[in-house]
């Protein structure tokens, strides 16, 4: 079992659709979470980070739920330009070297 | 904007060839980290380091070392290409230790085809 899943996808969906993605994690023990976005050919870049409160950052809604151990982005409003790879990520704790773990990625296609 | 460089860019290089792709950050950030990323797949953690003079392995170091002699300075060496080593290089780099919130920088990459 991988340690970071994510549905492959692609999510096709119109400008202006609400769109959400699940990430499950298989170590308990995960301290950290975090959302990356990758444009095609592009390096990876810091979307947000989950914290256990949930957050927001503008159109964008993060989720944790540990006792399930997943983690959701919530995009609303899609936009052409949100169309990307988003990238689930958990940094665990093997005796304190928080190694990030990244998912396969989920990828976005937004049309008009 | 990130202050982390990869060179070079993309690289075709035959087969035994040894071959050393560079990674320098200019944010003073201690961790650094080297993965391998195929089209449409998850990123694998090939070598990381904590700091100077430290170097771990990640999930496929087996054909590959890594040092760090200086800060900013963390280059990937392949002893002996091969085919099977083609695939996207990417270097990160990240906050101090020991803040849970790290955020990772990464480099534009190096495309490497063996041939």
């Amino acid at each position: 079992r991988k340690e970071v899943e994510q549905d492959p996808g692609p999510f096709n969906v119109p400008e202006g659709a609400t769109v959400a993605f699940n990430c499950t994690y298989s170590n308990s023990a995960s301290q950290s979470f975090f959302w990356y976005r990758q444009d095609c050919r592009k390096e990876p870049k810091l979307l947000m980070s989950v914290y256990s409160s949930g957050n927001e950052d503008g159109r964008f809604t993060a989720q944790l739920n540990r006792a399930s151990q997943y983690i959701s982005l919530l995009i609303r409003d899609s936009k052409l330009s949100d169309s990307a790879t988003y990238l689930c990520v958990v940094r665990e704790d093997p005796g304190g070297s928080y190694i990030p773990t990244f998912g396969r990625g989920t990828s976005l296609i937004v049309h008009p | 904007e990130a202050d982390i460089y990869q060179t070079p860019r993309y690289l075709v290089i035959g087969t035994g060839k040894k071959i050393t792709l560079e990674c320098s950050q200019t944010m003073g950030h201690d961790k650094m980290y080297w993965y391998q990323q195929d089209p449409g797949m998850e990123l694998h953690l090939i070598h990381y380091s904590y700091g100077v003079n430290s170097t771990e392995k990640g999930d496929l170091s087996s054909e590959s070392t890594v040092s760090r002699i200086r800060t900013e300075h963390f280059p990937l060496t392949l002893e002996s290409a091969r085919p099977s080593h083609t695939s996207q290089y990417l270097c990160a780099s990240s906050d101090p230790v020991g803040q849970g919130d790290e955020k990772l920088f990464f480099g534009s990459g190096t495309q490497l085809s063996v041939l």
